[in-house]
């Protein structure tokens, strides 16, 4: 079955340069979420979308946006990188319109590893 | 979400059962229980959940005491991949928009040859 994909697996900028994440959920999820996991730490929500559309915000820097694409792909743009920025960044997508039993249960990609120099 | 308390690690035999305990005291009535588990650097993994029944299925079985404060996953036979950091996590089946999950500290499962 197909899973989660996200690209690319490993990247490498400076510091204040930009970065772009892609993820291509499930298909017919609707729902996407990011995640960022620093080294040693638990994940950390960032922002979610549903239906395309902005759905729930967590700890996301203000230097960092994403959106949903029409074909439902997401992609989380960071700029004005900094070395603290240097994480596993996960994507997840679920489906509301499975039966009620497995509703919200998030299928994770392989994640995106950053690294800030 | 409703808050959770796990050991922050465990140590199992290849092969015995394993059983990771979560405290989740302060759960509503609406609120699953919902264990992921992350083997290291790779991205979380669903196992299992369920709301006051006990649930079983190829991965694990889950435990949910009566009064609906406390869980336990079990692995059966654990095996070396099971080495991972798992998570306990509640929250409500029908959470509108907000179905992010909050991350605790999780139990980090060594599993010993």
């Amino acid at each position: 079955a197909a899973g989660v994909i996200q690209s690319p697996r490993h990247l490498i900028k400076e510091k204040r340069e930009t970065a772009t994440l892609k993820c291509y959920p499930i298909p017919r999820h609707d729902t996407v979420y990011w995640y960022q996991q620093g080294p040693g730490q638990d994940p950390q929500f960032l922002i979610s979308f549903y239906e395309k559309m902005q759905s729930d915000k967590g700890s996301i820097p203000d230097r960092f946006s994403a959106q949903q694409f029409s074909d439902y792909h997401s992609e989380l743009n960071m700029s004005s990188l900094e070395l603290g920025d240097s994480a596993l960044y996960f994507c997840a997508s679920s489906s509301t319109r499975r039966s009620s039993s497995g509703a919200n249960v998030l299928t994770f990609g392989a994640g995106s590893r950053l690294t800030v120099l | 979400d409703a808050k959770t308390t796990q050991p922050p690690s465990m140590d199992c035999a290849e092969g015995r059962a394993a059983n990771l305990p979560c405290n989740h005291s302060t759960i509503s009535g609406n609120e699953y229980v919902y264990w992921y588990r992350q083997i290291h650097s790779q991205g979380p993994q669903y196992i299992i959940h369920g709301l006051k029944n006990n649930e079983t299925n190829e991965m694990a079985s889950l435990i949910i005491t009566e009064d609906r404060k406390s869980s336990t996953l079990i692995l059966p036979h654990a095996t070396l991949r099971d080495t991972a950091v798992y998570y306990c996590i509640v929250r409500p089946l029908n959470a509108g928009n907000n179905r992010k999950l909050i991350w605790g500290l999780g139990t980090s499962l060594g599993v010993n040859p």
